[in-house]
């Protein structure tokens, strides 16, 4: 058990709907990370939070938005959704910055039809 | 070409053998990570490097920061160890996670 957890861990749902991931980082961990894992494209960055503000994008789409809560846990939503939407999305987190270890949540298993 | 590559894509493996899994890079990196993804799709940090080499248990991780280059080592392998194993740089600078492609690695028993 990393200590970070991701709810829900399945949904189901249909195209342009709008769905929202959440993720609590273990405990004393300020950074929060979230990946998208999709079987065409690998794992891919999206975005990370550090102590509440935006602190790197990746490959997010605008369709696609974040925040991290004052008490540190953070919401992946995605909005508009569309059939390439279906993935696994982990969360990940870490003490502070990219150099230190992350520790990975179980993923949430998006499922667009 | 992707600016993270990884070799080989797949790997099979008899039980006890010495294995060595290669990540190359074209960007400029502050840390490099080997990650391990269970079959389950769980995910675990092996290492996170940023010079030399790092050893945990029976897991050996180096770097070559000139070089762009980066193995993963499994000595005495166990059919366990059956995961894909992922590099993942962070770049400098721009504070993002760029990933390779995986090594799908079965170990027989």
């Amino acid at each position: 058990d990393s200590g970070v957890t991701q709810t829900p861990k399945h949904l189901i749902t249909a195209t342009g709907q709008r769905v929202t991931l959440r993720c609590s980082p273990r405990s004393g961990d300020l950074s929060v990370y979230w990946y998208q894992q999709s079987l065409d494209q690998g794992l891919q960055f999206l975005i990370q939070y550090y102590n509440g503000e935006e602190r790197a994008k990746g490959n997010i789409l605008e369709r696609f938005s974040a925040q991290q809560f004052p008490d540190l846990h953070s919401e992946l939503n995605l909005s508009s959704l569309e059939l390439g939407d279906s993935a696994l999305y982990f969360c990940a987190s870490s003490f502070q910055t990219g150099l230190d270890t992350q520790y990975f949540g179980p993923g949430t298993r998006l499922t667009v039809l | 070409k992707n600016e993270v590559e990884q070799s080989p894509q797949n790997l099979t493996a008899q039980e006890g053998e010495f294995i060595t899994i290669n990540c190359s890079y074209s960007v400029g990196i502050s840390a490099l990570h080997w990650l391990q993804q269970h079959p389950g799709g769980g995910i675990v940090s092996l290492f996170m490097l940023s010079s030399g080499k790092k050893k945990h248990g029976r897991l050996i991780a180096t770097i070559n920061i000139q070089e762009k280059h980066s193995s993963l080592h499994i000595t005495a392998s166990h059919p366990r160890d059956s995961a894909v194993y992922i590099c993942a740089v962070y770049t400098s600078g721009t504070y993002k996670y760029i990933f390779g492609t995986g090594t799908r690695l079965k170990v027989l028993a």
